[in-house]
């Protein structure tokens, strides 16, 4: 069935780091791909999408790019900032059973020190 | 961004009861979801919801869970009677449209079941 698959757990920079959080995808087809963000206490923000191969999808510093072949969606940022502390979730929406719904990798935590 | 908003954001409950759980989705969306979250696992798909249906519901989702959005009001997700294993953070979200569309996400009910 369709899956994401995030490798780090947990991720900890100190600001103004490069970051790079893996996102790799299982689905036929194309799947668009998401990145959410979700801060403590609340539920997870869009933060921007992809649709098809090659796309780059971006917002506030953060972008990644639609790899059909690595079948991979990646995160990075330039730069992080203690603000960018929180749980980012690589998803993609697919129809396991017929109908869509998003599925969701298991999420990164990001912790950015000063 | 859209806001959707979920009342209450925190309940209690003892096993056994009924509980209502409330979603404002975005004012011109149409495609309504339930998603949940149980502390420290992925989120995963309960039910989405459309046209007064239920369009698609994964194996969480028990013969004790309805769904329902009468005349345009809330969108809710009932559940009767609850169960120990019903304590989660309980995730509504929302699209304009059908597909592959970007769904908004609520800030999330947190229940606890004792």
């Amino acid at each position: 069935g369709d899956s994401v698959t995030q490798t780090e757990g947990q991720v900890a920079l100190s600001e103004e780091d490069f970051l790079t959080i893996h996102c790799n995808y299982s689905a036929s087809g194309y799947p668009a791909l998401f990145w959410y963000v979700q801060y403590p206490g609340e539920g997870p923000q869009f933060l921007f999408r992809a649709s098809r191969d090659k796309e780059k999808g971006s917002s506030r510093g953060f972008e990644a790019t639609y790899n059909k072949e690595a079948t991979s969606f990646h995160l990075q940022k330039a730069s992080v900032q203690e603000s960018d502390s929180a749980v980012y979730y690589c998803a993609l929406i697919g129809r396991p059973s017929g109908s869509w719904q998003l599925i969701f990798g298991s999420g990164t935590q990001l912790t950015v020190m000063p | 961004g859209p806001k959707v908003l979920q009342i209450p954001s925190h309940q209690i409950i003892d096993m056994g009861q009924m509980v209502t759980l409330n979603c404002d989705p975005v004012s011109n969306h149409l495609y309504f979801y339930w998603y949940k979250q149980i502390l420290g696992q992925q989120m995963e798909f309960l039910v989405n919801f459309y046209n007064g249906k239920v369009m698609e519901k994964s194996k969480l989702f028990k013969d004790q869970f309805s769904v329902e959005r009468p005349d345009g009001s809330y969108f809710t997700l009932k559940i009767q009677p609850t169960a120990l294993e019903d304590s989660a953070v309980y995730f509504c979200a929302s699209s304009p449209r059908w597909g592959q569309d970007t769904q908004y996400f609520g800030p999330g009910t947190r229940l606890l079941v004792l």
